[in-house]
């Protein structure tokens, strides 16, 4: 099965309010971290990555959360605007630097209601 | 700079014939990934090219799949005898490499084999 998946593959707020949307991986070797998002018809935009020697790191406007304990890691994206519409995938690597590929989750789909 | 770049963006074939799909990657990156998507779903690796290192094929669904990157920067994904099955966007991805994990993606090609 999937090693990263999330926990709503469907998440639809209202506009100023804060999002936050959930992954979970099982690999427990993964030691870095990345969140895409996707707009209809365009290619992944990377918005922020953390690694596994960290448990927060903010952004603009978003910030990640990583539970090692739990294995679970969170996007959290503050006043959201009809513009954050679109799927946000997580993705985890892991291999301690011999490894470079990413293993992407589903993604969700995030609906901004104005 | 520019970001990544694929042609074409929308590929639309017969059964049975072969395509190419290319993909220009930010100048100076050294790592480049080929990925497919399917609609709805998450990203499925196909290939990555680091440098001049042997390139990791494990994602190729077949082997009418293969690539090239010729002098570390365009890189050519080939399709023989297109199945309907392989209709999906394809996307190009590429990075600094070492231990800079982030990939920037290029919009993608829509292939449609009918």
């Amino acid at each position: 099965g999937e090693s990263v998946g999330l926990h709503l593959p469907t998440l639809s707020v209202q506009e100023g309010d804060n999002s936050i949307i959930n992954c979970a991986y099982s690999n427990s070797a993964s030691d870095y971290f990345i969140w895409y998002k996707q707009e209809s018809g365009k290619g992944p935009q990377f918005i922020i990555d953390i690694r596994s020697n960290m448990d927060k790191r903010q952004g603009q406007r978003v910030t990640v959360l990583l539970n090692k304990t739990v294995k679970h890691l969170s996007l959290q994206i503050a006043a959201t605007q009809p513009g954050d519409s679109a799927v946000y995938f997580c993705a985890e690597n892991w291999g301690g630097g011999s490894n470079y590929k990413l293993t992407f989750g589903k993604g969700t789909l995030l609906t901004v209601n104005p | 700079g520019a970001g990544v770049s694929q042609s074409p963006s929308n590929k639309v074939t017969e059964k049975g014939k072969d395509v190419e799909l290319r993909c220009d990657p930010i100048s100076g990156h050294t790592a480049l990934y080929w990925y497919r998507q399917s609609l709805g779903q998450g990203l499925e690796f196909l290939i990555y090219f680091q440098g001049n290192s042997a390139p990791d094929k494990s994602g190729l669904p077949s082997d009418r799949f293969s690539a090239e990157r010729t002098g570390g920067s365009v890189s050519t994904l080939t399709i023989q005898r297109t199945q309907q099955e392989d209709s999906a966007v394809y996307l190009c991805a590429s990075s600094l490499g070492g231990r800079d994990l982030r990939q920037y993606f290029g919009p993608g090609t829509r292939l449609t084999v009918t």
